[in-house]
């Protein structure tokens, strides 16, 4: 079934410095990937988010690269800051008219950005 | 800016008793969502709405599972007879016409469901 992998778990980064998070997904049908971040108690919120006609999309501090062959796509923040700790999912859908657009979540990274 | 909203926030249940969870999506959203999310691990695709019917669910949602659109503003989940494992948080979620991005999915701040 429709599965999609996120790593790292955890990741502990200095402010200032550049944190990745990388997710794979396994069906090719998947063309729409968000990136939401989940403050401890909060809704998500999407922070970006890419389909699958463009390669990498950049936002100020935060971008996201896909790789339609390898199935793999990542979110890049840089300069991060201790208001960046949060946990951050990836999710893969399938949009368009005759899809649901449902979205599959990865397992979630939490981000520690420490001052 | 427009949000998605739920009903209660916090819902304390007995296991085999009945709990509905209320939504209100977007105004002009079509696309309609429910996932849960228990606690420390991923959020879960649960159902999906469009057109007065559902147009996919997952192996969660059982027959003990049921959502309805009741009046065109609210979104509703049910589940008629909780067990322990479906203390979770639920979050209702909306898409469409309106958007950002017409496939951004908002979600509304969640009910956190305990079964006891």
């Amino acid at each position: 079934g429709e599965n999609v992998e996120q790593h790292p778990s955890t990741l502990s980064v200095q402010e200032g410095d550049s944190a990745v998070i990388k997710c794979t997904y396994s069906d090719s049908a998947s063309n729409y990937f968000p990136w939401y971040k989940q403050e401890l108690g909060k809704r998500p919120q999407l922070i970006i988010d890419i389909r699958s006609n463009v390669g990498e999309k950049k936002d100020q501090r935060i971008a996201v690269t896909l790789n339609k062959t390898a199935k793999h796509f990542s979110l890049h923040i840089t300069e991060t800051q201790p208001e960046d700790s949060a946990v951050y999912f990836c999710a893969a859908s399938m949009a368009g008219s005759s899809n649901t657009g449902k979205l599959i979540f990865g397992q979630g990274t939490t981000l520690q950005v420490k001052p | 800016e427009p949000e998605v909203t739920q009903t209660p926030s916090h819902q304390v249940t007995q296991m085999g008793q009945e709990v509905i969870l209320r939504c209100v999506p977007i105004s002009n959203h079509l696309y309609f969502y429910w996932y849960r999310q228990i606690l420390g691990q991923k959020v879960e695709f649960l159902v999906s709405f469009y057109n007065n019917e559902i147009s996919e669910k997952s192996e969660i949602f059982d027959d003990q599972f049921s959502v309805e659109r009741p009046d065109g503003s609210n979104f509703t989940l049910k589940i008629r007879s909780t067990k322990l494992e479906d203390s979770a948080m639920y979050f209702c979620a909306s898409s469409g016409r309106g958007s950002r991005s017409y496939n951004e999915q908002f979600f509304g701040p969640g009910t956190r469901l305990t079964v006891l």
